[in-house]
């Protein structure tokens, strides 16, 4: 099946700096690609819709400033978190979805811990 | 918004047991997926089924769309069957809205 790779897997942060995660299809191109928010025991809650060449598209309650998202490339798509607090701490996951197809398929993940 | 319930919540097997997991959504859908979230947080595609029924080894997934409920079944549980079960459906846009999970743990 189709892969899909994040990086970081595990990162922490200091209060008030940001930090980037990728999410790259290997072995084939993702129109769109999407982001989920997990907090621990919960299911997965979806943030955004990032398709390439143009600007996500956020879920309410999602702060457009907060979680920039960027799909520069058809394998490749950023979540960035900015000013990161507490409260962001969470299990982010990006899955992508092949073209002309339903499927989606998931990355391993990233922890964020912000302190 | 669209519902999605599944049932059980939590299910603590033997190793060596059968189960059935439940997965009910509230309005009529075009596709469903399946998931196995494992204990280190990577999500493992077990089935794609907006209806019918398909098998994969020890797992089988049945969809009735008309009757809005899929059902998961594991037999001959093995403790590396561990972890969170997700059926997903799809909103507008195709963005997949999760289920509630079912935590299954199969204990030697």
């Amino acid at each position: 099946g189709a892969v899909v790779s994040q990086h970081p897997s595990r990162v922490i942060c200091k209060s008030g700096t940001s930090v980037k995660i990728e999410c790259r299809s290997l072995d084939f191109q993702a129109t769109t690609m999407f982001w989920y928010r997990q907090f621990p025991k919960q299911s997965l809650m979806l943030m955004a819709t990032s398709n390439e060449g143009s600007k996500a598209t956020y879920e309410q309650g999602v702060e457009k400033d907060k979680f920039l998202i960027n799909h520069a490339s058809l394998t490749l798509s950023t979540l960035t978190v900015t000013s990161a607090h507490p409260e962001d701490s969470s299990f982010y996951i990006c899955s992508a979805r092949e073209p002309f197809s339903y499927e989606q398929y998931f990355g391993p993940g990233t922890r964020l811990t912000v302190t | 918004g669209i519902q999605v319930e599944q049932s059980p919540p939590d299910l603590i097997l033997q190793e060596g047991a059968n189960s059935t997991l439940r997965c009910n959504f509230s309005d009529s859908v075009n596709n469903l997926q399946w998931f196995h979230q494992n204990p280190w947080g990577q999500l493992i595609n077990l089935f794609y089924i907006p209806s019918g029924t398909k098998q994969n080894g020890r797992l089988s997934a049945t969809t009735v769309a008309t009757e809005r409920y899929s059902l998961l079944y594991i037999s001959s549980s093995q403790t590396t069957d561990s972890g969170v079960y997700f059926c997903a459906v799809p909103v507008v846009g195709n963005q997949f809205y999760f289920g509630t999970g079912t935590s299954l743990t199969v204990i030697p």
